[in-house]
């Protein structure tokens, strides 16, 4: 079993829908979470991260964490064309310095 | 401004020889590491480094080998490349702020390498 569990999609939504993204994971040792956001043809590049449990917010962009399931999410407000790329969640045990990805969601936002 | 460089972007190799990928840093950081991308996989690490002499191996590091003679530079060299090895391969840099914090990655721009 993967540490880190994604839904590799294709997710395909209207411009302006609300889209959310989703990871599970196995290691309660996990304690900071993470988004990046990989353009095509392009490095990941961090989006949003997240410690321990609770939500963050950044613009459109809503970041969640729930410690008890193990399972994070990543919500897009009002998507836009500019949004479409591929969702990496990825986690971190305090201490360490290596990182567990999932395998990516790609996302399309049709205008 | 600081960057992550890769060299070369593209490349295409036959089985048996011996490729280098090359990773170039300017953002002083003092741990690095080597990722492949493939689809269904995401991201797997092969190497990575904490610092000047220091090399550990990752998940999928059979294959591979590193050396780190400098802060900036951290090459990727797989010995006898198979097909098995056609990827996309990244490197990635992050602050050491004494194993604490998020560590956040800083990715170069991905070597495309295909083994015929």
């Amino acid at each position: 079993q993967k540490e880190v569990e994604q839904d590799p999609g294709p997710l395909s939504v209207p411009e302006g829908a609300i889209v959310s993204l989703n990871c599970t994971y196995s290691n309660s040792a996990f304690q900071y979470f993470m988004w990046y956001r990989q353009y095509s043809r392009k490095g990941p590049e961090l989006l949003m991260y997240t410690y321990s449990s609770g939500n963050k917010e950044d613009g459109r962009f809503t970041a969640q964490v729930d410690k008890s399931s193990k399972y994070i999410s990543l919500f897009i407000r009002d998507s836009q064309p500019s949004d479409s790329a591929t969702y990496l969640c990825a986690m971190k045990k305090t201490g360490a310095n290596n990182l567990f990805f999932g395998t990516g969601t790609r996302l399309t936002v049709i205008p | 401004d600081a960057e992550i460089t890769q060299s070369p972007r593209h490349k295409i190799t036959e089985t048996g020889r011996q490729v280098t990928l090359a990773c170039h840093q300017t953002w002083n950081h003092n741990n690095m590491f080597w990722y492949r991308q493939d689809l269904g996989h995401g991201l797997r690490l092969i190497h990575y480094s904490y610092g000047v002499q220091d090399t550990n191996k990752g998940e999928v590091s059979d294959g591979y080998s590193v050396s780190r003679s400098n802060t900036e530079d951290l090459p990727l060299t797989l010995e006898s490349a198979a097909s098995s090895q056609t990827s996309v391969y990244f490197c990635a840099s992050s602050e050491s702020r004494g194993l604490a914090g998020h560590g956040e990655l800083f990715f170069g721009e991905g070597s495309r390498l295909t083994v015929l």
